[in-house]
């Protein structure tokens, strides 16, 4: 059983560009989140998605950023017109369904996005 | 906002010590949970503990939790040079297992 698997692992863009990242969850998991990891620091919840769903989005920056978790392929999360600041670990987790409570999250190795 | 302080930020032991690591939390939690990252990798869980447990082990891994003082431990007996990672809690929003907020991590060398 594969693991959260993340692609690319590292991605380098240039200022204005788009970041297209790619998560494929869990085998048997609806569930995907998506974290961000500035340097030197803890990660920050972006947004939670179920398969067609967005179901809270608060993390997410109001502009430039996107999230879908189509019927059928991975999650992605689209970053359009990257800017440096940008730049940072984006980390995706998955889980089953079922009830919340207690529930561990499976986080695949991040994508690392260097914006020159 | 940040919910999750560790501390210390930093811990530098010889093999074979023994590493605490604190996290403090501002809200009511339903579990609070420990995850090791390895440099430029991805975070694994350690371990879960539940707002009405105290204590938890797992292997070489102690976790304490204080509800009345919104905090918990961590303790790595036996410490090893693999247990080298930043070592980072996470507490539920609001009662809201599906997002969790971090704190901003305890890095731990282990010298061997």
């Amino acid at each position: 059983n594969a693991g959260v698997m993340q692609n690319p692992r590292h991605l380098v863009r240039r200022r204005g560009q788009e970041a297209r990242l790619r998560c494929s969850p869990m085998k048997g998991h609806s569930h995907v989140y998506w974290y961000r990891q500035l340097p030197e620091e803890g990660l920050k919840f972006m947004v939670y998605l179920q398969k067609e769903n967005i179901i809270d989005e608060s993390g997410m920056p109001k502009e430039r950023f996107s999230a879908e978790f189509p019927k059928e392929g991975p999650s992605i999360l689209r970053i359009q017109q990257v800017v440096r600041g940008d730049s940072a670990a984006y980390f995706c987790a998955s889980s089953p369904p079922g009830p919340t409570s207690g529930n561990t999250i499976y986080f695949g190795e991040g994508s690392w996005l260097t914006v020159v | 906002s940040q919910q999750g302080e560790e501390d210390p930020q930093a811990l530098s032991i010889q093999e074979g010590e023994n590493a605490t690591m604190n996290c403090s939390y501002k809200t009511s939690i339903n579990n609070l949970q420990w995850y090791r990252q390895n440099s430029g990798r991805g975070l694994v869980h350690l371990i879960l503990i539940r707002s009405n447990e105290r204590e938890k082990h797992s292997g070489r891994l102690r976790v304490t939790l204080d509800t009345s003082k919104k905090s918990s431990s961590l303790l790595i007996t036996a410490s090893r040079a693999a247990d080298t990672a930043s070592y980072f809690c996470a507490t539920d929003d609001a009662g809201n297992n599906r997002k969790l907020i971090w704190g901003l991590g305890t890095s731990l060398a282990v010298n061997p």
